[in-house]
């Protein structure tokens, strides 16, 4: 069985603050993606980023970074000077490597205060 | 691009209704499926498909029918609304090809269907 937990149920900072959110998962298959994903307040899901288990190397995209740790089975996901515009509920996510059924952590609501 | 497009957005039903959730998806992707969205539970997965003619349950998947005709539809039936049933509901698509290479896995997402049950 697979398991996400998102411990962080709401977090609110001051623009421009630093803010982590913590993903931690469970699985017994070897090889698996982690992913997360973006609802801001209007509904829609996206997609943010895919991770295989087989890399483990650390990725950054404009103000979003990722820290893959396989040795404490997480994934957190950083935003580097917050923004209004980073206000939503963010999910963290996990798959097998064939499967495509992806198992979905609680969310956490990122508030960002002007 | 329409992308992945749910039908309707919204919907009152009263107990022991029935009805169905329209999905469609321009993208030939072969993976399809529903999730349900409730607060504090993240999104748990009804029913999916990996292609026409085939289907499976998810993790919810009592109370709800599906399937899958075509490549481009991926219906929703609940046979007999409770006031269980009330929640946001997604519909999502992927590349599950091989040849999708690094989009492999990512799911498409519709715009989600509000539905209340009375």
């Amino acid at each position: 069985a697979q398991k996400v937990t998102q411990a962080q149920t709401e977090i609110s900072v001051v623009e421009k603050e630093d803010v982590t959110l913590d993903c931690v998962y469970e699985t017994r298959d070897t090889t698996y993606y982690l992913f997360w994903y973006k609802q801001p307040p209007s509904g829609e899901l996206v997609f943010l980023i895919r991770r295989n288990s087989f890399d483990e190397q650390n990725e950054i995209s404009g103000r979003y970074s990722w820290n893959f740790q396989k040795s404490t089975s997480s994934f957190n996901f950083t935003i580097t000077a917050s923004q209004v515009v980073d206000s939503a509920v963010y999910f963290c996510a996990l798959s097998g490597l064939n499967d495509y059924k992806l198992s979905f952590g609680a969310g956490t609501t990122v508030t960002v205060r002007a | 691009n329409a992308g992945v497009t749910q039908t309707p957005k919204f919907q009152v039903l009263k107990t022991g209704q029935s009805m169905t959730l329209q999905c469609a998806q321009d993208m030939n992707h072969e993976y399809m499926s529903w999730y349900r969205q409730d607060p504090g539970m993240g999104l748990r997965l009804i029913h999916y498909s990996v292609g026409a003619g085939i289907t499976d349950q998810g993790e919810v998947p009592n109370g709800y029918n599906v399937s899958r005709s075509t490549t481009e539809d991926f219906p929703l039936r609940l046979l007999s609304a409770a006031p269980s049933q009330t929640s946001v509901y997604f519909c999502a698509s992927s590349y599950s090809h091989p040849l999708a290479g690094g989009r492999i896995g990512e799911l498409f997402f519709g715009e989600g269907s509000r539905l209340t049950v009375l």
